[in-house]
């Protein structure tokens, strides 16, 4: 099996912060890495696929890249509304998750 | 707008079948595959299986064992089963449907979710 790990496992930040957060895989997954927001009590909500290509609807300040074993999402200049945790997800092997990195005050 | 929506049985007896459906509106199965994913309460997400629309089936090895998943064009709907479950199987569960592109699939459209509690 794929493990995919995400790095930290929470962060403080203030609005209009740039925030990164990373996600390895185990072994190579090329591009098969795709990322999601949740807010509590909602479901996820489709960020960006194939590493780097934003779901239409995404605010532009979020941006995906990578390749490989080593990902990364970047939320620039942080809104009010980006707190929220964010999950990676790689589809290379049997679909599996990261295991959150939330964004809190 | 195609929408999904999940029900079933919000509280299960250990030992017992967990059974959840999920309606598709708005649209119909057309070429996807769509899924079930779960999370724990406080964790993360798990990829439970998934269903194409001609019936073909993928699972995770981690509850392959355990778990069934149907779909109904008729209706337009898809159901999970879990046989066997235990308090480790309680969990907010998911319907979703898998977006394929050329570098794999994601999960582009999600029900609300709804708690499944195992507990006597």
């Amino acid at each position: 099996d794929i493990q995919v790990t995400q790095s930290p496992s929470s962060l403080s930040v203030s609005v209009g912060d740039t925030v990164t957060i990373t996600c390895r895989a185990s072994q190579n997954i090329h591009t098969f890495l795709n990322w999601y927001q949740q807010k509590p009590g909602k479901a996820p909500k489709f960020l960006i696929y194939a590493a780097s290509t934003l779901q239409s609807g995404v605010p532009s300040r979020f941006s995906g890249s990578g390749s490989g074993t080593d990902f990364t999402l970047t939320i620039s200049s942080l809104q009010p509304e980006d707190f929220a945790t964010y999950y990676c997800q790689q589809s290379y092997g049997i679909l599996s998750f990261g295991g959150g990195t939330k964004v809190e005050i | 707008q195609v929408r999904l929506q999940e029900s079933g049985s919000g509280l299960v007896k250990p030992s017992e079948t967990l059974s959840l459906t999920c309606t598709i509106s708005g649209g119909s199965f057309s070429n996807s595959y769509w899924g079930w994913l779960r999370q724990p309460p406080g964790k993360g997400l798990e990829w439970l299986g998934d269903i194409f629309y001609t019936g073909s089936t993928n699972y995770n090895p981690s509850v392959k064992s355990r778990v069934t998943i149907s779909i109904d064009t008729s209706k337009n709907q898809f159901s999970l089963k879990m046989r066997s479950v235990t308090a480790a199987d309680t969990a907010v569960y998911y319907c979703v449907r898998e977006y394929s592109f050329s570098s794999g699939y994601a999960f582009d459209l999600w029900g609300q979710g709804t708690l499944v509690t195992v507990s006597s």
